[in-house]
C-alpha cells in the first residue's frame, strides 16, 4: 500500500544548484499537487496537474517547474536553487471528482545553503 | 479574498481533556477538510464535510454553513493526539485547489 511516495526525503543544496523532486502515486489519481510548507504558514500550492500531460501554476510557482509525462508521476524541478526555497515540500494526489480528499506523501525536507 | 483562519494557534492540555479547535472561512464553500500532521511530517486526511457532523472514534467534526465555521473536537484526549491539525476549504469555482489554514499545534501532556 504505497499510496504517494516522494523521493528524496532530505536534500541539501548549494545556491544555484538544480534538482528534481519525484512524486509517484499508485492510486490511479488524475490530480496531483506540489505544496511547500514553511513555519507559521499554511500549505501553499506551487503547481498542480489535472491529468497526464497537463500542468498549471498555483499560488507560488516562481522558481519551480513541473512535468507530468506519466499519470502516476509528478516531478518538481528547481533550476537554480535559492535560500528562499528552503522548505518542506509535499506532494499530494486526488481522484478527478469534486471534493475528494487529498492523499499526501511524507514530504521532502530541502535546505538551500 | 478567500481566507481560512484557525484558532487557537497553539493548544496545550492534559490527558483526558476535551479539545476544541476552530476554523472560520470567509465565503461560501463546497467542502471543508480537517487533516492531521504528526511530528515527522506526514499529513493525513481526517474528515471532509459540507454540512452537519461527522464522527470517527474520539474525533468529531462539525460545520455551521450559515456561520462559516467548523470545529474539530477530540474527546478523552491522549498524548498520541499531539499533532498539528489543519483546516482547508474548497470553493465551488475550484474543485481541485484547497485554501489552507495555518494549523493548530496541539500538545497533550500525560
Amino acid at each position: 500500500n504505497a499510496g504517494v511516495t516522494q523521493t528524496p526525503k532530505f536534500r541539501v543544496l548549494k545556491t544555484g544548484q538544480s534538482m528534481t523532486l519525484l512524486c509517484a502515486q499508485d492510486m490511479n489519481h488524475e490530480y496531483m499537487y506540489w505544496y511547500r510548507q514553511d513555519p507559521g504558514m499554511g500549505l501553499r500550492l506551487i503547481h498542480y496537474s489535472v491529468g497526464e500531460g497537463t500542468t498549471a501554476k498555483g499560488e507560488v510557482p516562481d522558481g519551480y517547474n513541473v512535468s507530468r509525462l506519466k499519470k502516476q508521476n509528478f516531478l518538481l524541478g528547481l533550476e537554480s536553487a535559492a535560500p528562499s526555497q528552503t522548505s518542506v515540500y509535499f506532494c499530494a494526489s486526488s481522484d478527478g471528482t469534486r471534493n475528494q480528499p487529498q492523499h499526501f506523501g511524507d514530504g521532502t525536507r530541502l535546505s538551500i545553503l | 479574498k478567500n481566507e481560512v483562519e484557525q484558532s487557537p494557534q497553539n493548544l496545550t492540555a492534559q490527558e483526558g481533556e476535551f479539545i476544541t479547535i476552530n476554523c472560520s472561512y470567509s465565503v461560501g464553500i463546497s467542502a471543508l477538510h480537517w487533516l492531521q500532521q504528526h511530528p515527522g511530517g506526514g499529513i493525513v486526511s481526517l474528515f471532509m464535510l459540507s454540512s452537519g457532523k461527522k464522527k470517527h472514534g474520539r474525533l468529531i467534526a462539525t460545520i455551521n454553513i450559515q456561520e462559516k465555521h467548523s470545529s474539530l473536537h477530540i474527546t478523552a484526549s491522549h498524548p498520541r493526539d499531539s499533532a498539528v491539525y489543519i483546516c482547508a476549504v474548497s470553493y465551488p469555482d475550484s474543485n481541485y485547489q484547497l485554501i489552507w489554514g495555518a494549523g493548530t499545534k496541539l500538545i497533550i501532556k500525560p
